[in-house]
């Protein structure tokens, strides 16, 4: 049992350059989301989807994309990457039903952007 | 809307020495309120959570938060830190019964020095 894995772990790209991250789960989770932290700033909601085939903007969602493959899978693709998206990028999933309301977080994809 | 303000960005203390980290919340709704904590170089993990009932919520290492819906408030504090309690600590609320849409703190950075 992984939990949530993240792929890659560090990345640098040139301003312009596109890139996808990938997140998986293995806990049969139906949320899944797309963090991005700053320092000072904490965690601020890029995407999330509530179920496979849904997905909603959250509080910075400008210059990203998601596409939720399945139930297990959530990407984020960045098409033309800028300084402003360095950051370490955090996904995490949630269980909705029951007592499930921890969301579990990946150990993050520091991205740097030249 | 809804938005977190963690009043400490830095708190340095001694082992064996009790610590409270504040937090203070903003919300025109009824809220939901939770403590993650980050180690080193790893996602969030949740600590503990105030959803309803008693005001008192504890964790299973120690660390205890009061929701004080007067002050806007929901401290954490640990009578006695170790060494490894050194992390990030977040603050979060959400206004959802779910407990899906989370608004993070900027983050309280807990050193315990020996």
């Amino acid at each position: 049992n992984a939990g949530v894995t993240q792929t890659p772990k560090f990345q640098v790209l040139k301003t312009g350059q596109s890139m996808t991250l990938q997140c998986a789960q293995d806990m049969n989770h139906n949320s899944m989301y797309w963090y991005r932290q700053d320092p000072g700033m904490g965690l601020r909601l890029i995407y999330y989807s509530a179920s496979e085939g849904t997905t909603d903007k959250g509080e910075v969602p400008n210059g990203y994309n998601v596409s939720r493959l399945n139930k297990r899978e959530f990407s984020l693709r960045l098409e033309s990457a800028a300084p402003s998206q360095t950051s370490v990028y955090f996904c995490a999933s949630k269980r909705d039903s029951g007592t499930g309301w921890a969301q579990y977080f990946g150990p993050g994809t520091r991205l740097t952007v030249l | 809307a809804q938005s977190v303000t963690q009043l400490d960005s830095q708190v340095p203390v001694f082992e064996e020495a009790p610590v409270e980290l504040r937090c203070n919340y903003s919300s025109s709704v009824s809220v939901y309120l939770f403590w993650y904590v980050q180690y080193p170089n790893q996602g969030l993990q949740l600590l503990l959570k105030y959803l309803s009932g008693s005001t008192l919520v504890e964790s299973i290492n120690g660390f205890e938060a009061e929701f004080n819906k007067s002050q806007t408030s929901f401290h954490l504090r640990k009578p006695s830190v170790h060494i490894s309690d050194t992390a990030e600590y977040f603050c979060a609320v959400s206004q959802e019964t779910s407990g899906s849409r989370l608004t993070f703190g900027e983050g309280t950075q807990l050193t315990v020095n020996p």
